[in-house]
């Protein structure tokens, strides 16, 4: 089993729809969670950084982490077609390793006009 | 631009050259982080520096790979007679210390012919 398991997608939805963006892990030690957005032929992007289970908002933007489930979820709503990238989830154990960022493998949103 | 800057974007090698990617941290910032992303795979950490020291090699491939961040200049990732299989974006991270959320260039993709 994969530490950090995210669905490769690609996802395509209409402009102006919710879109829920998700990863799951296995790997207990895990404390701090974020959420990075990756361009076609660009470094990844810091969208959003949470440590503690529940929601967090940014604008558009909604970071949910339950820990007791190993789960977080990206929210994005009014999606725009500039929100069309690859979205990859990343966490951090809180361990002496607390570098070392995990990424999962990432989800390939398409937001069509 | 203060961001991470990495340099070259791209980089064309044949077997059995040396590669050298340079990274320049964010301003302010004194921790570098190498990663590497493979085709269909998703990004895996190889190092982290600071300044003069390198904190954890753990990612790196044992031979042919090195990594150096001076007093002065670029954090440098060098590899050494590579082959077909080095072929992957290379991406460096910076961040003001090892707890603040890492941000990134917009990475050097090698490829060798």
């Amino acid at each position: 089993q994969k530490e950090v398991e995210q669905d490769p997608g690609p996802l395509s939805v209409p402009e102006g729809a919710i879109v829920s963006l998700n990863c799951t892990y296995s790997n207990s030690a895990f404390q701090y969670f974020m959420w990075y957005r990756q361009y076609s032929r660009k470094g990844p992007e810091l969208l959003m950084y949470t440590y503690s289970s529940g929601n967090k908002e940014d604008g558009r933007f909604t970071a949910q982490v339950d820990k007791s489930s190993k789960y977080i979820s990206l929210f994005i709503r009014d999606s725009q077609p500039s929100d069309s990238a690859t979205y990859l989830c990343a966490m951090v154990d809180s361990g002496g390793s607390n570098y070392k960022l995990t990424f999962g493998k990432g989800t390939l949103l398409t937001v069509n006009p | 631009n203060a961001g991470v800057m990495q340099n070259p974007r791209h980089l064309v090698r044949r077997r059995g050259q040396e590669a050298r990617l340079r990274c320049s941290p964010m301003k302010g910032h004194s921790h570098v982080y190498w990663y590497r992303q493979l085709p269909e795979e998703g990004l895996k950490f190889m190092v982290y520096l600071q300044k003069e020291n390198i904190i954890d090699e753990s990612g790196m491939p044992k031979e042919r790979f090195s990594a150096e961040f001076p007093k002065e200049g670029p954090s440098i990732l060098r590899i050494q007679q590579v082959v077909r299989g080095d072929s992957a974006a290379y991406f460096c991270a910076s961040s003001q210390d090892s707890y603040q959320p890492q941000h990134f260039g917009d990475g050097t993709r090698l490829s060798i012919l």
